[in-house]
């Protein structure tokens, strides 16, 4: 069955760091590679996703992710954070199956000081 | 409406209670999926319909759990004699075609809450 392993579970930067958040799924077939976001008190929404081409993707709000097949990994990275990009990250992926559910990883919450 | 919303916001039971937990999809979407997130854990898949179809119910932990579309827009997440392990917030997200239309965006909900005491 399909996983996805986020390592880092909380991370703390100061605004105009940088960013690399890791994700590793486990499948060898054909995927599809989500990353979502949740700010506080809202719901989640896709930053951005992958499905062929390009394996470096750009996503809303200057983040953007690179497919690894090799490592199956596909890190979220932004150059530069910002106080407001305080939130919690979920990289998912399809499972392949009937009904393309998504199989998220355990997420990352970011906390950025201004 | 504009997006997904569900409701109760959050709902607190006793344990043993029945609840019924809401999704209003958007107009229109024919895919709708209900999720649980636990604390600290990412969403995990718990059914899936395809109009009023109910395609997909692998993620349905036991038997006490139910869900419903009759009329192919809203559904109904139910979980009946709700124990302390139910407690989590349970995720409806939406998307306009079916389940073949793997490019498709999932528009997400807010959550309802449950709570069980």
């Amino acid at each position: 069955a399909q996983s996805v392993s986020q390592h880092n579970h909380h991370v703390i930067l100061s605004e105009a760091a940088s960013l690399e958040l890791g994700c590793n799924y486990s499948y060898g077939g054909t995927v599809n590679l989500f990353w979502y976001v949740q700010y506080p008190g809202q719901h989640l929404q896709l930053l951005l996703k992958y499905f062929s081409g390009d394996p470096l993707v750009k996503g809303i709000k200057g983040f953007e992710a690179e497919f690894i097949k090799s490592k199956f990994s596909f890190n979220l990275r932004k150059p530069s954070v910002q106080w407001s990009d305080t939130a919690e990250y979920f990289c998912a992926v399809n499972d392949g199956g009937a009904t393309n559910k998504l199989i998220f990883g355990t997420g990352t919450l970011l906390a950025v000081q201004p | 409406g504009a997006g997904v919303s569900q409701s109760p916001r959050y709902k607190v039971a006793k344990r043993g209670q029945d609840v019924a937990l809401r999704c209003d999809p958007i107009s229109g979407h024919v895919s709708l999926f209900w999720y649980q997130q636990a604390l600290g854990q990412g969403p995990e898949f718990l059914t899936y319909f395809q109009n009023e179809a109910q395609l997909d119910k692998s993620g349905l932990p036991s038997d006490r759990f139910f869900a419903e579309r009759p009329e192919g827009s809203v559904s109904t997440l139910k979980i009946q004699r709700t124990q302390q392990e139910d407690s989590a917030v349970y995720l409806c997200a939406s998307s306009l075609l079916g389940a073949g239309a793997i490019r498709e965006k999932l528009f997400f909900g807010s959550g309802t809450q449950l709570s069980v005491l």
